[in-house]
């Protein structure tokens, strides 16, 4: 199975950060990949697939980028409601794994 | 709207079993790919499995041979059946709706239920 591995763990920002979360698949998954954010006590919430394709809806102070075995999760500027954890998931084949997730704080 | 709503969770002894529904509205649960993903108390996600449109499914290693994906249009409901249930089994438990088309992304979750607790303890 295809292993993604997301760093760092966690972090914290400022209000207006500009912040960067990286995922790293075990082998090349061309650009199967989609991030998601869930604040707690509520499901994932899908922010972007095909690495860089934005959900409708989504805010576009983030943005994804990536191909092959590293991605990222970009937000351009960190607002208040943006404290969750993100997860990113790969479905390039079954099965489709998830990162282990960063949780983001405002500091 | 598209609406997800889980129900069937609860206490279960290490070898039992349950069922989850996943009742939809808002759109045909025969007519999409449907996902089941867990999350384990440490906070985890894990996908468990998928069926498409067309009755095929998919399932994780950790629960092939146990846990058996299966919908009823009447009933525009989708369901896990979970047997020889095990501790680590224990989580919340999604159904999901996902992206659908003749892309790649078409198994992409897009649209979750809240959720449904499974505990497995004796």
């Amino acid at each position: 199975a295809i292993q993604l591995t997301q760093s760092p763990s966690s972090l914290s920002a400022s209000v207006g950060d500009r912040v960067t979360i990286t995922c790293r698949a075990s082998q090349d998954i061309s650009n199967a990949l989609a991030w998601y954010q869930q604040k707690p006590g509520k499901p994932p919430n899908l922010l972007i697939y095909d690495a860089s394709t934005l959900q409708g809806g989504v805010p576009s102070r983030f943005s994804g980028s990536g191909s092959g075995t590293y991605f990222t999760l970009t937000i351009s500027s960190l607002q208040p409601e943006d404290p969750a954890t993100y997860y990113c998931q790969h479905f390039n084949s079954y099965p489709h794994t998830f990162g282990q997730g960063t949780r983001l704080e405002i500091k | 709207e598209v609406q997800l709503e889980e129900s069937g969770g609860g206490l279960v002894q290490p070898g039992g079993f349950l069922r989850l529904s996943c009742a939809v509205s808002g759109f045909t649960v025969t007519n999409n790919f449907m996902n089941w993903v867990r999350q384990t108390p440490g906070g985890g996600l894990e996908w468990l499995s998928i069926i498409y449109s067309d009755g095929r499914t998919f399932y994780a290693d950790s629960v092939k041979g146990r846990f058996t994906i299966s919908r009823d249009a009447s009933r525009n409901t989708l369901y896990l059946q979970m047997n020889s249930l095990r501790p680590e089994d224990t989580a919340v438990y999604f159904c999901a709706r996902a992206r659908g088309g003749n892309a790649a992304h078409k198994t992409v979750s897009e649209s979750w239920g809240q959720g449904t607790l499974v505990t497995v303890s004796s």
